[in-house]
């Protein structure tokens, strides 16, 4: 394993197109957390899997975001109609399930034009 | 709900010299974690040291280490003996042990390295 890997690593969209990001997690984790980082602040919590089951989103994840993670492997984030405001690097993390450590991945830096 | 505030925006020290950079959290919980990260230019997050509350021993990892006040909820990071590679920006986080364990950032606190 090389740790957790996200693609694309960058991605410009025009307003109103759909997009989706993936992740694939270190294989023996079966959390897998999504976050949103906008410039110059912390990431932010979107949402969080246990193997393939979707356990907590944010409030911030509006309709427009749907998160998927199927036989508990890799996972999509796609944002339908995108907007200027969703221009922010999205990281993916994973961790096991006993004890608390956690590997992020590169990110996604998602601009919207 | 948790908080993590970061009342250092940025920070900057001399090349071989210490600097301290300063995190407060707010929780109603008893068990928790709380993490120092660093994240280089475009490059990916990277732990630098983790605190369990329960332990009173504050963490050291090599050339950092933590001053963590429970009652005071205060968990400061000091850089020792800083060097150039050590430029970046440093989160401050917390999680709680139960539930999601998901991680709760404060906004960060960009240190440059002065050579």
């Amino acid at each position: 394993d090389t740790g957790v890997s996200q693609d694309p690593r960058h991605k410009i969209t025009k307003r109103g197109q759909n997009v989706t990001f993936r992740c694939d997690p270190i294989s023996e984790h079966n959390r897998l957390y999504w976050y949103r980082q906008t410039l110059g602040q912390g990431p932010e919590f979107l949402t969080y899997f246990q193997n393939e089951a979707q356990l907590e989103k944010s409030r911030l994840l509006s309709d427009r975001f749907s998160a998927e993670r199927p036989k508990g492997s890799f996972s999509t984030l796609e944002i339908q109609r995108t907007e200027q405001g969703d221009s922010a690097m999205y990281l993916c993390a994973s961790s096991a399930q006993t004890g608390i450590g956690y590997t992020f991945g590169s990110g996604t830096r998602l601009t919207v034009v | 709900a948790q908080t993590v505030t970061q009342s250092q925006p940025e920070m900057s020290v001399q090349e071989a010299e210490t600097v301290t950079l300063s995190c407060t959290y707010d929780t109603s919980e008893s068990d928790y974690y709380l993490f120092w990260y660093k994240q280089p230019p475009s490059r990916q997050m990277i732990l630098v040291i983790r605190q369990e509350a329960y332990k009173q021993q504050n963490a050291t990892e090599n050339r950092f280490s933590v001053n963590f006040q429970k009652a005071a909820k205060s968990f400061s990071l000091k850089i020792s003996d800083s060097q150039l590679g050590d430029a970046a920006m440093y989160f401050c986080a917390l999680t709680l042990i139960q539930g999601a364990q998901k991680l709760v950032f404060g906004q960060g606190t960009r240190l440059t390295i002065n050579p």
